[in-house]
């Protein structure tokens, strides 16, 4: 099985400042046939579900601010917020989807400082 | 607006069974896959299940085979997981989630609000 490890488990950032989030898997969830890593992030804000920020490793979904980025291939990934916003306060998850059992880190809290 | 809304959930005796539903609209139902992930109180978000579109092709995350069942009824467009043995570990909120094709690809959007299970004698 996959296991997914984020870092930091918490990070205080500064509005307006950046946050970067990182993700490892335990191997690679790049899938050569198609060059395309099998890996997603999602935001869960206090008292809501999870909502899919981006797929594939760095696509934004629709809708999605243009400061949330997301980058990486292979078992190295990050999720970067180049300018904090407030409504930015959240649980951030990466999950890889290359294989059953689908795998989720173990979530970042993001705070403002 | 593609909608998800569980319900079925409650408070269980170490045991007992319960059966989820998950009711969805603004899309059609029998061309998704779906899924159900869970996430324990204040702990992260847990892979439980998914079905195909057509029902057929089931998967299950190891914690749960042979106790839980994932089955969905396209007439009805409701999703549904029977849950039977529980055990307090199975204490969580269940959500319902959307794939994103006819087969089990495993990226979640959207997500229901949710239905909070309670194993407790």
């Amino acid at each position: 099985d996959i296991v997914m490890t984020q870092s930091p488990d918490s990070l205080a950032v500064s509005l307006g400042e950046r946050a970067t989030i990182n993700c490892k898997s335990s191997q690679s969830v790049l899938y050569t046939s198609d060059n395309k890593n099998y890996l997603a992030w999602y935001q869960q804000k206090p008292g809501q579900p999870p909502k899919l920020l981006i797929s594939w490793a760095s696509t934004r979904e629709s809708g999605v601010p243009d400061r949330f980025s997301g980058s990486g291939s292979g078992t190295d990934f990050t999720l970067t917020i180049s300018s904090l916003q407030a409504e930015d306060l959240a649980v951030y998850y990466c999950q890889q989807y290359y294989s059953t059992p689908f795998a989720f880190g173990q979530g970042t809290k993001l705070e403002i400082k | 607006e593609v909608q998800l809304l569980e319900s079925g959930g409650g408070l269980v005796q170490p045991g007992g069974s319960l059966r989820l539903s998950c009711a969805a609209s603004g899309f059609t139902f029998s061309s998704y896959a779906m899924s159900w992930v869970r996430q324990a109180p204040g702990k992260g978000l847990e892979w439980v299940s998914s079905v195909i579109a057509s029902g057929h092709t089931v998967q299950y995350a190891d914690s749960v085979r042979d106790r839980f069942t994932i089955s969905r009824d396209n007439s009805k467009n409701t999703l549904y997981l029977q849950m039977n043995s529980l055990r307090v570990e199975d204490t969580a909120v269940y959500y319902c989630a959307k794939d994103h094709y006819d087969y089990v690809r495993g990226w979640f959007d959207p997500w229901g609000q949710g239905t909070l299970v309670t194993v407790s004698s």
